[in-house]
């Protein structure tokens, strides 16, 4: 599966939107890229995925480039509740394995 | 809506005690199933995972195994646990395919 690339940390003021980016520059044509979330001590949420198109769901947004070699999630309205490490992932669809790497840290403001 | 139950929150147990950890699925038939292990501070590890019932594929060598009784229950056993078993156990489910895993919310194993 390809590797991907997040910054450690990032922080947002509550009520702006959050963009989280992520870097997959060996993608594969048969690989989707995934978002999850984990606050401390829970197990991963699952936010959102897609292939090559762009996504948008009740949680968050997922923004992928034509070369299919980013991407970004946006959650629209960040509030408190959604400090948290958040993933991005580049998994084929027959891979059974969701390899997490140190994702990034984003800490909502008041 | 499907939903994922694991068992106990948090163990604490001495060193050469057995382990059993249980994880139920509600809401789908057929699912795959995970057990994935986090150490502190880390990524995720990929201990297990089944595609159905008796089916289990182990993806790290150590003494943990896994069993699937029933199509929506995995187990995750030891029978003698060592100081490197401590750490955050979750299980996971998905369909087949690209679909995602969906995890629960952990079991935290500290080994004394």
């Amino acid at each position: 599966d390809a590797k991907t690339t997040q910054p450690p940390s990032m922080d947002c003021a509550e009520g702006r939107a959050a963009n989280l980016p992520c870097n997959h520059s060996t993608i594969s044509g048969n690989e989707y890229v995934y978002w999850y979330r984990q606050i401390h001590s829970q197990g991963p949420q699952y936010i959102i995925h897609g292939l090559k198109n762009n996504e948008t769901n009740e949680m968050a947004s997922l923004i992928i480039t034509e070369d299919r070699k980013s991407s970004t999630l946006i959650l629209p309205h960040a509030t408190l509740r959604d400090t948290a490490v958040y993933y991005c992932i580049v998994r084929a669809y027959n891979n059974n394995d969701m390899r997490f790497g140190a994702g990034t840290r984003l800490t909502v403001k008041p | 809506s499907q939903t994922i139950h694991q068992w106990p929150a948090t163990l604490v147990q001495p060193v050469g005690s057995p382990l059993s950890l249980e994880c139920t699925v509600e809401g789908t038939s057929n699912p795959n199933l995970y057990w994935y292990r986090q150490a502190a501070g880390r990524g995720l590890q990929l201990l297990f995972y089944s595609v159905g019932i008796g089916q289990i594929s182990s993806e790290v060598p150590q003494n943990l195994s896994a069993s699937r009784p029933q199509d929506r229950q995995f187990i995750l056993s030891s029978k003698k646990l060592l100081l490197s078993d401590s750490g955050f156990y979750l299980c996971a489910w998905s369909s087949q395919g690209s679909q995602p895993q969906h995890f629960g919310d952990g079991t935290r194993l500290s080994i004394l």
